[in-house]
């Protein structure tokens, strides 16, 4: 079934440790995103990439990196995690093909607990 | 500043109709969406307006009018599995998406 892998779904991390999300997409979709999705607040973009070899930040960088050295994966690494990143992270993809909605496509999510 | 509000919770009736209201200020506008997300889900493309007029989809219509930076979302026939949060962004004039919080809906039998 075509569409976009998250992993893990779910992870408890001790502040201070790297964790990489991966985000994989078998689309063949240019364009590629992170969100992070928190009670009462819309959703905010992290970092995206409007192509392979691309990458660019969004609203809430920091903290943050991402690379892009394929159309399909696009891991998301907390260097070193801190409680405020406790969250649901969404990856998502769009085609970005001009004449098209360039509706997201997303990801299941992974919910990460930092202690 | 950019922002997009929508009613924080509603509730409504197993086959009745409900509409859910969105009003943007936005850097330019290159479209709306609405998404829908049931709870610990992904969310899912439901519409996208980026002329004024109501554009209808099955049991689902959206709204739109540029002028009064306004679109609503119709949900008729309200079925038990409408139950979930709808989410509307609008496109800037950089093609990003800026979201609103969402709507929570609650059906009711």
């Amino acid at each position: 079934i075509a569409g976009i892998t998250q992993a893990p779904t779910s992870q408890i991390l001790a502040a201070g440790r790297r964790m990489t999300l991966r985000c994989t997409q078998d689309m063949r979709h240019n364009a590629m995103y992170w969100y992070r999705q928190d009670l009462g607040l819309g959703l905010r973009l992290i970092h995206y990439s409007n192509t392979a070899g691309t990458t660019g930040k969004g609203e809430v960088p920091d903290g943050y990196s991402v690379s892009r050295a394929n159309t399909d994966d696009f891991p998301l690494t907390l260097a070193s995690a801190v409680p405020s990143q406790t969250s649901v992270y969404f990856c998502a993809s769009s085609d970005g093909l001009a004449g098209t909605t360039g509706e997201l496509f997303f990801g299941e999510g992974s919910r990460l607990t930092v202690l | 500043g950019q922002n997009i509000d929508q009613p924080t919770e509603m509730t409504a009736t197993e086959g009745a109709i409900v509409q859910i209201n969105c009003t943007y200020q936005t850097s330019g506008f290159n479209g709306l969406f609405w998404y829908q997300q049931h709870a610990g889900e992904a969310p899912t493309f439901l519409s996208y307006n980026v002329l004024d007029g109501l554009e209808e989809k099955g049991r689902f219509s959206s709204f739109l009018s540029r002028s009064k930076g306004y679109s609503y979302l119709l949900l008729k026939e309200l079925q038990m599995k409408d139950s979930a949060s709808y989410l509307c962004a609008v496109m800037d004039s950089n093609y990003q998406l800026i979201w609103g919080a969402g709507t929570k809906l609650i059906i009711k039998p």
